[in-house]
């Protein structure tokens, strides 16, 4: 079935550098996007979210961008931090309302310091 | 504001034993999600209740169930376990459904021996 996917299994980042996560998905129905970070031990956290008639969200040191054209999702980390380090997962929605989250298999981002 | 709270945190059972996971959802959510999270497979979506109604369900055989009680808290049950179901059940609570933003518990360590 169509679900969600990541380009990078592992990225090294050193500390204070921007950290790019991507993630492609299949089903063009999606309308509403997510991104959480999951450290070690601990359920997924909501970092940030975007929904299909936007192509650009920013929160605090991040922005998520969205390619509708290209079905593809990033997740940027400005001046990453030690902190940062964990797995990092999008997931989508197919149907508003109903909560039925299809997430990717994860990214797992080292910040080095 | 106390966050979703999951009972117990670590779990061991035999194989053929059942197991009933507890999941207290943030005050005021109405939606709780349980995810099935394992190396393999990542984060599966197993079912989720609004308003003691199941509202939709993953693809889990029937050994897995939910319910939702008045109050919100949920629980979910797995029948004759099998040493596959060995995972990290998560659940995550919202207002209404995760195109609110989902907030997740730290997840009950399930191990079938």
């Amino acid at each position: 079935g169509e679900s969600v996917g990541l380009h990078l299994p592992t990225l090294s980042v050193q500390e204070g550098d921007n950290s790019i996560i991507n993630c492609a998905y299949s089903n063009s129905a999606s309308d509403y996007f997510i991104w959480y970070k999951q450290e070690s031990g601990k359920g997924p956290q909501f970092i940030i979210d975007i929904r299909s008639n936007m192509d650009k969200r920013q929160g605090q040191r991040v922005t998520v961008l969205l390619n509708k054209t290209v079905k593809h999702l990033s997740l940027q980390i400005a001046a990453t931090q030690p902190g940062d380090s964990a797995v990092y997962f999008c997931a989508e929605t197919q149907n508003s309302g109903y909560s039925t989250l299809t997430f990717g298999k994860g990214t797992m981002l080292l910040v080095s310091p | 504001k106390a966050g979703v709270t999951q009972t117990p945190r670590y779990l061991i059972k035999t194989r053929g034993q059942q197991v009933t996971l507890s999941c207290s959802p943030i005050s005021g959510h109405r939606s709780v999600s349980w995810y099935q999270q394992t190396p393999g497979q990542g984060l599966q979506f197993l079912f989720e209740y609004f308003s003691e109604t199941q509202r939709n369900k993953g693809n889990f055989p029937g050994r897995f169930s939910g319910r939702q009680f008045s109050n919100s808290r949920s629980e979910m049950n797995v029948s004759t376990l099998e040493l596959g179901d060995s995972a990290l059940y998560l659940c995550a609570s919202s207002l209404r459904g995760v195109d609110t933003e989902a907030f997740f518990g730290q997840g009950t360590r399930l191990t079938v021996v």
